[in-house]
């Protein structure tokens, strides 16, 4: 069975900091795709950035950018910059072949002022 | 254009009741997902619909789920008989196929409280 861990319930850093989020995944799958959705309190999931398994390069959106490592199945999420809007919970996904996410169970993100 | 939409935001409800959660998905989004997220823990897949069928139901925990989707479009769970651990966020999402490469967009979830 696919399985997703995030080991850091909770982290705080400085407002312009970088900050780095792990994930480690377990599947035996070849084909996958790995996602990091951002929470804030409002509930709403918001898509971060998104890794294709085949693709080696490392998928960047701004501030946003990951380092995928297949072997290792390795996924963590840098965020460069941090900002007070930052601040939310971040859950690492990875997405079966038949369409479900399967989730983290998330890390706590504080960016303080 | 609109985002996913569900109704209601908050539900409480007493054990054993029966509740109707609603999914409005973004419109032309074929494919529709559930989710249940628990206090503190990452969501839980429960049932993807393709059009007006389900899909994929392996996740509904038990009988007392269901979900229909009649016309492709609204989707509503159903959870009969309520009890106090069926209390957690219910969160819908849409995508416009379900192939691998389209993103799923998430409502903001009905939160159920179970008394």
């Amino acid at each position: 069975a696919q399985t997703v861990t995030q080991s850091q319930p909770e982290m705080s850093v400085q407002e312009a900091e970088t900050v780095t989020l792990s994930c480690t995944y377990d599947t035996s799958e070849n084909n996958y795709y790995l996602f990091w959705y951002k929470q804030p309190p409002s509930r709403q999931m918001i898509l971060v950035i998104r890794q294709e398994a085949y693709k080696q390069q490392n998928a960047t959106e701004n501030r946003f950018s990951v380092n995928f490592q297949k072997a290792a199945k390795s996924f963590s999420l840098k965020i460069s910059d941090s900002q007070l809007g930052d601040t939310a919970m971040y859950f690492c996904a990875f997405m079966k072949h038949n369409y479900q996410l399967i989730w983290g169970a998330g890390t706590k993100l504080i960016i303080k002022p | 254009g609109a985002g996913v939409s569900q109704t209601p935001s908050n539900k409480v409800t007493e054990k054993g009741k029966y509740v109707e959660l609603r999914c409005d998905p973004i419109s032309g989004h074929t494919a529709l997902y559930w989710y249940r997220q628990s206090l503190g823990q990452g969501p839980e897949f429960l049932i993807y619909f393709q059009g007006t069928g389900a899909a994929d139901d392996s996740g509904l925990p038990n009988d007392r789920f269901f979900a229909v989707r009649p016309e492709g479009s609204v989707s509503t769970l159903k959870i009969q008989r309520t009890e106090r651990g069926d209390s957690a966020v219910y969160l819908c999402a849409s995508s416009l196929t379900q192939e691998l490469s389209y993103e799923q967009y998430f409502g903001p979830g009905t939160r159920l409280t179970v008394t």
